[in-house]
């Protein structure tokens, strides 16, 4: 049973970092891409990018300028940093896992989500 | 990057009734194109791939057509458990991108 679960701070203040940590179990994260995706409240889907083991990734354009996602693959884990956060980056974040060994695909397991907050 | 614009962005219908959802691209993703259910304060889930295909484990009434832009997502026949907002995502181009989502509800 492949699981995914997100950690971090649930409470970041303005022009501070986001970090967010997902521990994957069920499945070696050196299998597969791994993805965050995050939705603000009310809204809609928006992509912020993946991480292969090897240490390929790719950013959404809107975000690349703050993003950086990492794997670490003896922990079976995959982070995400944000920097310089402000209130338009609160937001449920969720991370995924792409079907398959290739990038383009779908998310088939995703973690439960977590409300990060932005505010002082 | 690719614009997904899903219509109706809400929907009332009753249990039984057939319901269609339309997604379309600005510009041609083949058949690179997902839909995902997701229930308030859950994680979306993988109801069809690749325009058509239906995930192990979900029911036959979920099925998905289109090819190019324009795809179309029908639940056959509406039951009180599929109340959920719809999304569509596209991945033949990076960004991945998703509509903007179709809240379902029951009339």
């Amino acid at each position: 049973q492949v699981q995914l679960q997100e950690s971090g701070p649930g409470l970041v203040k303005p022009s501070e970092t986001l970090s967010l940590t997902c521990n994957v179990s069920g499945a070696s994260i050196s299998s597969y891409y791994w993805s965050w995706i995050r939705q603000p409240p009310g809204k809609g889907l928006e992509w912020i990018g993946y991480v292969h083991y090897n240490g390929i990734t790719n950013y959404n354009p809107s975000l690349k300028s703050r993003v950086t996602i990492s794997v670490d693959t003896s922990k079976n884990q995959f982070s995400l940093k944000l920097n310089s956060v402000t209130a338009a980056d609160t937001a449920v974040y969720y991370c995924a896992r792409h079907r398959g060994a290739v990038a383009g695909t779908l998310f088939d397991y995703w973690g439960q989500g977590t409300l990060v907050t932005v505010s002082s | 990057d690719i614009q997904m614009t899903q219509s109706p962005s809400s929907l009332s219908a009753s249990v039984g009734d057939r319901v269609t959802i339309t997604c379309q691209a600005s510009q041609d993703i083949t058949i690179y194109l997902n839909w995902y259910q997701q229930k308030p304060g859950k994680a979306p889930k993988l109801l069809i791939y690749d325009v058509s295909n239906l995930e192990a484990g979900v029911p036959s009434r979920f099925s998905g057509s289109g090819s190019g832009t324009d795809f179309t997502f029908t639940i056959s026949s509406l039951q009180p458990e599929d109340i959920a907002t719809y999304y569509c995502q596209q991945y033949d181009n990076l960004p991945f991108t998703f509509g903007q989502g179709t809240k379902l509800e029951i009339k």
